[in-house]
């Protein structure tokens, strides 16, 4: 069981709110990894960090945004949640050893469901 | 494009049968192949990685092997269990980027019956 943990683990929320996703893990992991995931469909990288004070833009755009301040904290904001932020975020982190086969650990996700 | 598509897209099956899921991508440079087990409302939990000189690699009932001509992988899973049900998520990490990108499929939703 990897120790990466994401906080709260479902959450319902209305239009307009600021809301933040946490995840923090205990492995000491450079790098670290915000995912968005729909039903059914694939896991899309939305930020990431090589370490404190670096945090990068993923592949999907996303209205949220990230900050790294402490190597295991890694949390997710968005300002003004809407409708289409409802989804499923998935938490990463992998260690920056050099090589191509580092394990990627996830946490369980938070469901966001804004209304 | 650099893709990874799966199939069959869902599979049922009964406790104790065996199964093989499929894993085709387009990815390029190939650094490795992952499958990942994700359970329904958790993240996804690794199961085997497979880097360019392997074709095959084995943890427990699931053996995945690798075919780098052709982009193709599979994932046989051996004498079912109810706790294999799940999706079972093939991705693929591409060479040359310090993040070692990671490519995923859709996953192929697995339900093993009693």
């Amino acid at each position: 069981e990897a120790d990466i943990y994401q906080t709260p683990r479902y959450l319902v929320i209305g239009t307009g709110k600021k809301i933040t996703l946490e995840c923090s893990q205990t492995m000491g992991h450079d790098k670290m990894y915000w995912y968005q995931q729909d039903p059914g469909m694939e896991l899309h990288l939305i930020h990431y960090s090589y370490g404190v004070n670096s945090t990068e833009k993923g592949d999907l755009s996303s209205e949220s945004t990230v900050s790294r301040i402490r190597t295991e904290h890694f949390p997710l904001t968005l300002e003004s949640a809407r409708p289409s932020h409802t989804s499923q975020y998935l938490c990463a982190s992998s260690e920056s050893r050099t090589g191509d086969t580092y394990e990627q650990y996830f946490g369980p996700g938070t469901r966001l469901t804004v209304t | 494009k650099n893709q990874v598509e799966q199939s069959p897209q869902s599979l049922i099956i009964l406790e104790g049968k065996n199964c093989t899921l499929q894993c085709n991508y387009t990815v390029s440079p190939f650094s490795n192949l992952r499958w990942y087990k994700q359970d329904t409302g958790r993240g996804p939990v690794s199961l085997t990685i497979m880097t360019f000189s392997e074709n095959t690699k084995s943890n427990g009932r699931y053996t995945a092997t690798l075919d780098a001509d052709t982009k193709q992988s599979s994932l046989h899973i051996t004498a079912s269990q109810l706790s294999d049900s799940a999706s079972y998520i093939c991705v693929v990490s591409d060479r040359g980027s310090t993040l070692g990108r990671l490519y995923f499929g859709r996953g192929t939703q697995l339900t093993v019956w009693p």
